[in-house]
C-alpha cells in the first residue's frame, strides 16, 4: 500500500531556481494538504485542496503555487526559491471532512543556498 | 488564527518512566488529535478524540479530551526507547478546514 508518496526526498536549490515538489496518493482521498515544518516548529499549512480543481491558501502561501488537476496528485511549485523556503515539506491527505485521519507522506527536505 | 499551545517543549526521561504532555487553546474544538513524528518521517496518528471528557487508550498511550473542549492531554506509561520522537496535538479549525498543529513536544528516552 503506497499511501501518500512524496518526491524527491531531498533537494538543494540555488536562490532563484524553481522546482516542483510532487505528491501523489492512491487512497481516493478528496482532501490534500501541503505543510512546511521548520526546526523546532510545528507544521504550518501552505495550501490545501478539497477536491480536483479546487485549491485554497493556508497560513503561509507566499512564494508557492499549487494545482489539483486530478484527485491523486497535488504538486507544490516554488517559482523563485529563497533561503526562507529551506524547510521540510509534508504532503497529507484524508478522505472526508472532520473525524477522519490525515495520512502524511515522508517529507521532502529542501535546502535553498 | 487559532493556536494550539503544547507543553512541555521537550522532555528527557528515563526508560520505564511515565510521561505527560498537554495541549491548550483559547478556542473550542470538537476534535483533538495526537500525532507522533519519528525522525525523518511524517507524522502518524496515535489517538483521535471526538467528545468532550472522552478518555481513549492505544496500548501504553492514553489521551483525554478536556471537558472545556479547550485542552487535551496525552500520557505514555512505562516509556521505552522507541517512544522517542516529536508528539503533536492537532485540531481542525472548523468544519472541513485543515488541521492546526501545536509546536510539538520532543521526547527523549534515556535507557
Amino acid at each position: 500500500n503506497a499511501g501518500v508518496t512524496q518526491t524527491p526526498k531531498f533537494r538543494i536549490l540555488k536562490i532563484g531556481q524553481s522546482m516542483t515538489l510532487q505528491c501523489a496518493q492512491d487512497m481516493n482521498h478528496n482532501y490534500m494538504y501541503w505543510y512546511r515544518q521548520d526546526p523546532g516548529m510545528g507544521l504550518k499549512l501552505i495550501y490545501y485542496s478539497v477536491g480536483a480543481g479546487i485549491t485554497d491558501k493556508g497560513e503561509v502561501p507566499n512564494g508557492y503555487n499549487v494545482s489539483r488537476s486530478t484527485t491523486e496528485d497535488f504538486p507544490l511549485r516554488l517559482e523563485l526559491a529563497a533561503p526562507s523556503q529551506t524547510s521540510v515539506y509534508f504532503c497529507a491527505s484524508k478522505y472526508g471532512q472532520i473525524n477522519t485521519e490525515a495520512f502524511f507522506g515522508q517529507g521532502t527536505r529542501l535546502t535553498v543556498v | 488564527g487559532q493556536q494550539l499551545n503544547q507543553s512541555p517543549q521537550s522532555m528527557f526521561i528515563q526508560e520505564g518512566e511515565d510521561v505527560s504532555m498537554n495541549c491548550t487553546s483559547s478556542s473550542i474544538f470538537n476534535t483533538w488529535l495526537w500525532y507522533k513524528q519519528d525522525p525523518g518521517e511524517g507524522p502518524v496518528l496515535l489517538i483521535a478524540l471526538y467528545k468532550a471528557g472522552e478518555l481513549t487508550s492505544n496500548g501504553r498511550l492514553t489521551a483525554q479530551f478536556g471537558i472545556t473542549r479547550k485542552d487535551s492531554f496525552l500520557n505514555i506509561s512505562a516509556s521505552i526507547p522507541s517512544d522517542v520522537g516529536i508528539y503533536f496535538c492537532a485540531a481542525p479549525n472548523s468544519g472541513n478546514t485543515p488541521l492546526v498543529f501545536g509546536k510539538g513536544t520532543r521526547l527523549s528516552v534515556i535507557a
